[in-house]
């Protein structure tokens, strides 16, 4: 099963404008972790929040960690053409041997 | 530095045959995965391993068994290949436990 689950599925917007992707996950987790990939290929880790952490910035990334409604929310502020890509989230369910990963987010950004 | 180098990138099997993927790394990471990808359905997990000599399940091992002979090499088999074996598989690295993962650019395995 799915620990995280990411919303939207989809999402299209336009270049300059803000994307949110949100992910809602089960159980109590010590990090959550955000992850890309582009069409094609492997993915690439973007950033980690720790449990004890609320919010933490990279360059045009701000994720936030919600640990009582046990969300997160990865915004990209204004996004590029070259931010298309899916976006996912993941959870060390199991406290320490492995991440468990949501279905993703499918993110267009429009010239 | 290579980083996640996985062979081959495409094969194509037909039912009941036999294959072996590979995964290199040149990291010197204790942690390495191996987990599958289905549209919809994000990865998910089929067999990781915290260090040479060591392997174990993950959320889907059926199908599947894996070796870790040495530290730089994780190989995923595939006895006898089902159609549901079917998808694009990814093998990652860490250098611990649930920190950041490295990962390689995909093996795609269609099985007819």
């Amino acid at each position: 099963s799915q620990q995280g689950e990411e919303d939207p599925q989809a999402l299209s917007i336009q270049e300059g404008e803000n994307a949110t992707m949100n992910c809602s996950y089960k159980t109590s987790i010590n990090n959550l972790q955000w992850y890309r990939q582009n069409s094609g290929r492997g993915l690439v880790h973007l950033i980690l929040i720790r449990s004890n952490e609320r919010e933490k910035h990279s360059g045009r990334l701000r994720v936030t960690l919600d640990t009582s409604k046990k969300s997160s929310s990865l915004l990209i502020t204004a996004s590029r053409a070259a931010d298309t890509a899916s976006y996912f989230c993941a959870t060390d369910l199991y406290a320490g041997n492995m991440l468990t990963f949501g279905g993703g987010t499918r993110l267009m950004v429009k010239p | 530095n290579a980083g996640v180098t996985q062979t081959p990138k495409f094969r194509v099997l037909k039912t009941g045959q036999s294959m072996t993927l590979l995964c290199a790394q040149d990291m010197n990471h204790e942690y390495m995965y191996w987990y599958r990808q289905d549209p919809g359905m994000g990865l998910r997990l089929i067999h990781y391993s915290v260090g040479e000599g060591t392997t174990a399940k993950g959320e889907v091992p059926d199908g599947y068994n894996v070796s870790r002979l040495k530290k730089q090499n994780f190989l995923l088999g595939l006895e006898s290949a089902a159609p549901s074996q079917t998808s694009v598989y990814f093998c990652a690295t860490d250098y611990g436990p649930t920190g950041e993962l490295f990962f390689g650019e995909g093996s795609r395995l269609t099985v007819l």
